[in-house]
């Protein structure tokens, strides 16, 4: 099973709202990623987290909050909003290997708009 | 600073062809790579990656190949099916940091036509 489970498929909201975004995986990963996709472009890494801890956060302005509440879970915490931030919102996890690399299976997004 | 890209934004084939997409990368670290495919509305599918220590790779219908001298990668879909429309993107793990840092290239587009 390389299942990676993503909700709300899509959310729109006003710039004053505070919403999150959620994602599950059961497949044993210890490593779970946020990437944030505009329209036809590539993912781009957001965060990473590597057994519950963040470790790395790739200068994402602090109206997205990360949070690992458990190693199945990953959330993201949305507060005011920029009409800029509407994209799609990618949620993957990998099976970390110490110093290898290791393939990275993605959820099927939740699409937001901001208002 | 380094990255991965690719040469062809777009590519279209007839069905039963086989498709070829290619992909250039600068990082002559870069151990690891990964494609992946992507419809419409949905998240990147895994279709078959290949560490540096191998210069071909086959899966179901695909073929990647990895040429470290001129830091290229290629993804052949044999008999190409309307279902493999989508974006394909190559990416890779940047050498010299942490494992989880992914980059991706541009992305190509095939379209298939039956």
């Amino acid at each position: 099973d390389t299942e990676v489970t993503q909700t709300p498929k899509h959310l729109v909201m006003g710039m004053t709202n505070k919403k999150s975004l959620k994602c599950e995986q059961h497949m044993g990963h210890r490593a779970m990623y946020w990437y944030k996709q505009k329209a036809k472009k590539p993912p781009e890494l957001m965060f990473v987290y590597s057994y519950e801890k963040l470790s790395i956060n790739e200068s994402v302005p602090s109206r997205f909050s990360p949070e690992c509440p458990n190693s199945s879970l990953l959330n993201l915490h949305l507060h005011a909003l920029q009409p800029e931030d509407s994209a799609l919102y990618l949620c993957a996890s990998s099976r970390p290997s110490g110093g290898l690399r290791d393939t990275q299976y993605f959820g099927p997004g939740t699409r937001l708009t901001v208002l | 600073g380094e990255s991965v890209g690719l040469h062809l934004p777009t590519l279209s084939v007839q069905e039963g062809d086989n498709s070829i997409i290619n992909c250039a990368y600068s990082n002559s670290a870069s151990d690891y790579f990964i494609w992946y495919k992507q419809e419409s509305g949905k998240g990147p599918q895994f279709i078959i990656d290949i560490r540096s220590n191998m210069d071909k790779r086959q899966g179901q219908r695909v073929t990647v190949l990895l040429n470290k001298t001129v830091k290229h990668l290629s993804l052949q879909i044999a008999a190409t099916q309307p279902g493999d429309s989508a974006v394909y993107f190559c990416a890779d793990y940047a050498g010299g940091t942490s494992y989880g840092k992914l980059t991706f290239g541009q992305g190509t587009i095939l379209t298939v036509h039956p």
